[in-house]
This record gives structure tokens, C-alpha cells and sequence, in this order.
């Protein structure tokens, strides 16, 4: 199967700190990778994609040098919260997709998430 | 821009019982990907089924199957024998041209013993 690993599962860091969340794809190169937010009791916000060797495409009202991201190679794509305060503790996923003629259409694979804490 | 819909915030079902949860959506695509997810309280996001816009057949994985109405952009989801295990939260999701993933704003199943 695809399996996409995210690390850390669990951060918890200062007001004013930078934070790094990595993403990788375990037993695949993908080239697209998504990031998505999501708060308590809520649904999947997209953040943004990360597209290998390119600069990411962030989504309307996502501040992208808050959150930045970086896919410099196949299989990792990192997000860092930069100056992170209290309004961005949320949920964070990543999703990978597999590349073309493997699985089914583009079918999206998801990271089990990182909880970020910011106090 | 498409949108998708899901009417129902909470669900609840007997073990062993059938339910159906909803989703509508709107776009002006004709070819697109329906899905939809489950997310337990681990919050791994779980693909349950996915159906193609092209393909009249409604998919079905086991005890999950789905009624895709295309003209009145609906896709439910039927969890037939419902197991604890299906205790989540389940959402719709539309992937259109652009790749990305649109998704619902989720239905907590609970299911009762």
C-alpha cells in the first residue's frame, strides 16, 4: 500500500517560535503533495500544494510566509509555521498522491497528522 | 467554484442496523471524483469508497455502498451491518480538474451497541 508518515504527531512549542512539520511518502515518490488544517469538530482545510522542485500554490487567505513549504524532493515536503502564536494551534495533515499509473487515478494517501500546541 | 454539502452534523445507528448519511455538492464539471472518508478519533483519514462521475454504476466496498445521482449532484453513503469500528466522523469529498480535495463539513456517526 501507500503509506504516508508525518512527524512530529505531537508539538507543542512557545508564542513566537518556528515550528517544521515533515511529511513523507514512505514506499512512493510524489511529486504533488497537499497540506490541509483542521480545527476542533471540524472539516479539511486546504492550505496548500506542494509541487516538487516548484514553489507551493497556497490556497485564498493563507498567508504563505506563515506557513511555509518546501518539497525538495520526491518522497519529503516540510511546513513551517513561522512565528507561530496561540491562533495557530490547530490540526495539521498532509496528503501525497501516487504517481500516475500506479493505484487509481491520482487517489490521495494521508499522513495521520501533527496536533500543534502553541502557548 | 464547487462546494460540498453534508445536512446531517450527527448520526446515530443501532449495531447491526443500516444508515445513510448525505452529501450534496454542486459544480459545473462533468468529469470529476466523489469520495468519501472516514476519520476516527485517531484522525487518520480513511478512504471508505470513491465513485467516478462518468460511471452510472453505483460503487460499492463491502458494507459501504453509495447512491450517486449525478443530475441532482448527490452521493450518499450506505454502511449496511454497522459495526462499532464505524464509529467516525465521515466526510464527502469532490476532486475535480484541479486535483484538490474539497470536502464536506463531516457527519459524527456513532454507533450504538
Amino acid at each position: 500500500g501507500a503509506v504516508v508518515s508525518q512527524h512530529p504527531s505531537w508539538v507543542i512549542c512557545k508564542s513566537g517560535t518556528s515550528v517544521k512539520i515533515e511529511c513523507r511518502s514512505l514506499d512512493f515518490q510524489a511529486t504533488t503533495m497537499f497540506w490541509y488544517r483542521q480545527f476542533p469538530k471540524q472539516s479539511l482545510m486546504l492550505m496548500a500544494t506542494s509541487n516538487e522542485g516548484s514553489k507551493a500554490t497556497y490556497e485564498q487567505g493563507v498567508e504563505k510566509d506563515k506557513f511555509l513549504i518546501n518539497h525538495a524532493s520526491l518522497t519529503l515536503s516540510t511546513l513551517t509555521v513561522t512565528s507561530a502564536h496561540p491562533e495557530d494551534s490547530s490540526f495539521y495533515i498532509c496528503s501525497a498522491i501516487l504517481p500516475t499509473g500506479r493505484g487509481s487515478a491520482d487517489e490521495q494517501f494521508f499522513g495521520p497528522g501533527t496536533r500543534l500546541t502553541v502557548l | 467554484a464547487q462546494t460540498v454539502t453534508q445536512s446531517q452534523p450527527e448520526m446515530s445507528v443501532q449495531e447491526a442496523e443500516t444508515v445513510t448519511l448525505s452529501c450534496t455538492y454542486d459544480t459545473s464539471e462533468n468529469n470529476y471524483y466523489l469520495f468519501w472518508y472516514k476519520q476516527p478519533p485517531s484522525r487518520q483519514m480513511i478512504l471508505v469508497i470513491r465513485q467516478e462521475a462518468y460511471k452510472q454504476q453505483n460503487a460499492t466496498e463491502n458494507r459501504f455502498s453509495v447512491n450517486f445521482q449525478k443530475a441532482a449532484k448527490s452521493f450518499s453513503l450506505k454502511i449496511s451491518d454497522s459495526q462499532l469500528g464505524d464509529t467516525a466522523m465521515y466526510f464527502c469529498a469532490f476532486r475535480g480538474a484541479t486535483n484538490k480535495l474539497i470536502f464536506g463539513t463531516g457527519t459524527l456517526l456513532a454507533v450504538q451497541p
